[in-house]
C-alpha cells in the first residue's frame, strides 16, 4: 500500500540538531524527497536521496536511508530558528513511470532560541 | 532561472461556480502534476500531465479537471464548486514523468464561501 508517517511535532533549542523521522511502506520508492514548507508558502525542495543510497549530505543535512526498515531521517546540524517549518517526506514509487509523490502529515519543527 | 508559477495566488468562489487554475512550469520542465493540500487531508495528488497527456489521475471526482499546453504550461479546472473544496492548490513542475526532481509553485489559495 502507499502510506507514509511522520511526528506531527518536534521541538528543538536554536544551535541543536534536529532529527525528523519517517517510514514509508511500498518498497518499489525510488525517490524519497525532504520538502520544507512555511507559513503561507509552496513547498521547497530539501533534498532527495536515491533509493539504492543509505545516506546523503548537504551541508547542515543529512538524510539517512534504511532501506530494509522503510526508515528515512533527515537531520539538520545547529538548528537555527529560521529551520522553523513544516518538514515532508515523500515517495515517489517505482512501480510506474510516474511522477506521483506520496506524501506524509509534515512534521512542525519548533526551534526555541 | 524562473521557478514555477501559479495564478492567481488567492481566489474567492461561490459554491457551485467553477474555477480554472493556472500553471506554469520551469523553462525546459515538461512534466505538470497537481496536488491539494488541506488541514484534514494533507497533501493529495490530483493529476500529472507530460506532453499534453494526462498520464495519471488521483482519487477525485470529475469535477475535477485539468489540461496541459504544447508550451508546457496547465490549466486545472474545479466545477460545481463545494465548500470542501477550499485548500491551497499547488502545482510542481518536472523534467520528465520518474524519478526526477520535483520543484513546487507558490499555490493558489481557493476559498469556497
Amino acid at each position: 500500500g502507499e502510506d507514509v508517517e511522520q511526528s506531527l511535532f518536534l521541538s528543538v533549542r536554536e544551535g541543536d540538531s534536529s532529527v525528523i523521522n519517517c517510514t514509508y511502506t511500498d518498497s518499489s520508492s525510488t525517490y524519497l524527497y525532504w520538502y520544507k514548507q512555511e507559513p503561507g508558502a509552496g513547498l521547497q525542495l530539501l533534498t532527495y536521496i536515491f533509493s539504492n543510497m543509505d545516506m546523503k549530505q548537504d551541508q547542515r543535512l543529512t538524510v539517512l536511508l534504511n532501506k530494509k526498515d522503510k526508515h528515512l531521517s533527515l537531520r539538520i546540524a545547529d538548528t537555527q530558528t529560521g529551520d522553523s517549518a513544516i518538514y515532508f517526506c515523500a515517495e515517489m514509487l517505482g512501480s510506474s513511470n510516474t511522477g506521483k509523490l506520496i506524501f506524509g502529515q509534515g512534521t512542525t519543527l519548533q526551534v526555541k532560541p | 532561472k524562473a521557478g514555477v508559477t501559479q495564478t492567481p495566488r488567492y481566489l474567492i468562489k461561490t459554491r457551485g461556480q467553477q474555477v480554472t487554475l493556472s500553471c506554469s512550469p520551469i523553462s525546459g520542465h515538461r512534466s505538470v502534476s497537481w496536488y491539494q493540500q488541506t488541514p484534514g487531508q494533507g497533501l493529495q495528488f490530483l493529476f500529472e500531465y507530460f506532453s499534453e497527456t494526462q498520464r495519471n489521475k488521483g482519487n477525485f471526482p470529475g469535477r475535477f479537471s485539468g489540461r496541459q499546453f504544447s508550451n508546457s504550461r496547465s490549466e486545472m479546472n474545479v466545477s460545481t464548486l463545494e465548500l470542501g473544496d477550499s485548500a491551497l492548490y499547488l502545482c510542481a513542475s518536472s523534467l520528465a514523468p520518474g524519478p526526477y526532481e520535483q520543484y513546487f509553485g507558490p499555490g493558489t489559495r481557493l476559498t469556497v464561501t
